[in-house]
């Protein structure tokens, strides 16, 4: 079995300011795949990174960068500097690396960015 | 390049009734995957189509089926309905690039806007 767990439900913050959104996982898996998609109010989930569970390397996308730490089951997710635009639902997602289409997501965090 | 696409945006059903929700996919994906969001148990895996043939199924009863068609075009349909099947249905398309059978490289999945389905 898989499980998702995003702790923070929801965090609000002044523009300008870093956010960090945590997610530990679950899996049996020996191998696997961990996301970050975001859900603007439209709806539509917008896929941000994919990680393969043997690369630990963190990453960086501009304002956006990733902590993996398999060593704590963790998957971190920065924002730096955030905006009014990063307003959205982010939630973090899990899948056996044989099917990556079979994502387990976690409840997802509200960020709220204020001008 | 059009998005993923998803008829209706809103549904309005009873108790008992059935509905068919359809998902067109981004033109050349030939992966469609469903899922359903709901307040309380969240975003969850329905079923994942590819060349008409459903090779990836979540853990819903057999209300829940759907099918794709020889265009990728995928529709879901829920027989029986009950009231916590209101929720927000996302479709999710990719391009699924395979050689020789084989997936070369990861392709992410678009997803649509979703359909909102309220069940009275």
């Amino acid at each position: 079995a898989q499980k998702v767990t995003q702790a923070q439900t929801e965090i609000s913050v002044v523009e300008k300011e870093d956010v960090t959104l945590d997610c530990v996982y679950e899996t049996r898996d020996t191998t696997y795949y961990l996301f970050w998609y975001k859900q603007p109010p439209s709806g539509e989930l917008v896929f941000l990174i994919r990680r393969n569970s043997f690369d630990e390397q963190n990453e960086i996308s501009g304002r956006y960068s990733w902590n993996f730490q398999k060593s704590t089951s963790s998957f971190n997710f920065t924002i730096t500097a955030s905006q009014v635009v990063d307003s959205a639902v982010y939630f973090c997602a899990l899948s056996p690396s044989s099917n990556d289409y079979k994502l387990s997501f976690g409840a997802g965090t509200t960020v709220t960015v204020r001008a | 390049k059009a998005g993923v696409t998803q008829t209706p945006r809103y549904l309005i059903k009873t108790r008992g009734q059935q509905v068919t929700l359809s998902c067109s996919p981004i033109s050349g994906h030939r992966s469609v995957s469903w899922y359903q969001q709901t307040p309380g148990q969240g975003l969850q895996f329905l079923f994942e189509y590819f060349s008409e043939t459903q090779r990836n199924k979540g853990n819903f009863p057999g209300r829940f089926s759907g099918r794709q068609f020889s265009n990728s075009r995928s529709e879901m349909n829920v027989s029986t309905l009950e009231l916590g099947d209101s929720a927000l249905y996302l479709c999710a398309s990719s391009l699924d690039e395979r050689l020789a059978g084989v997936r070369s490289s990861y392709n992410e999945q678009f997803f649509g806007p979703g359909t909102r389905l309220t069940v009275l």
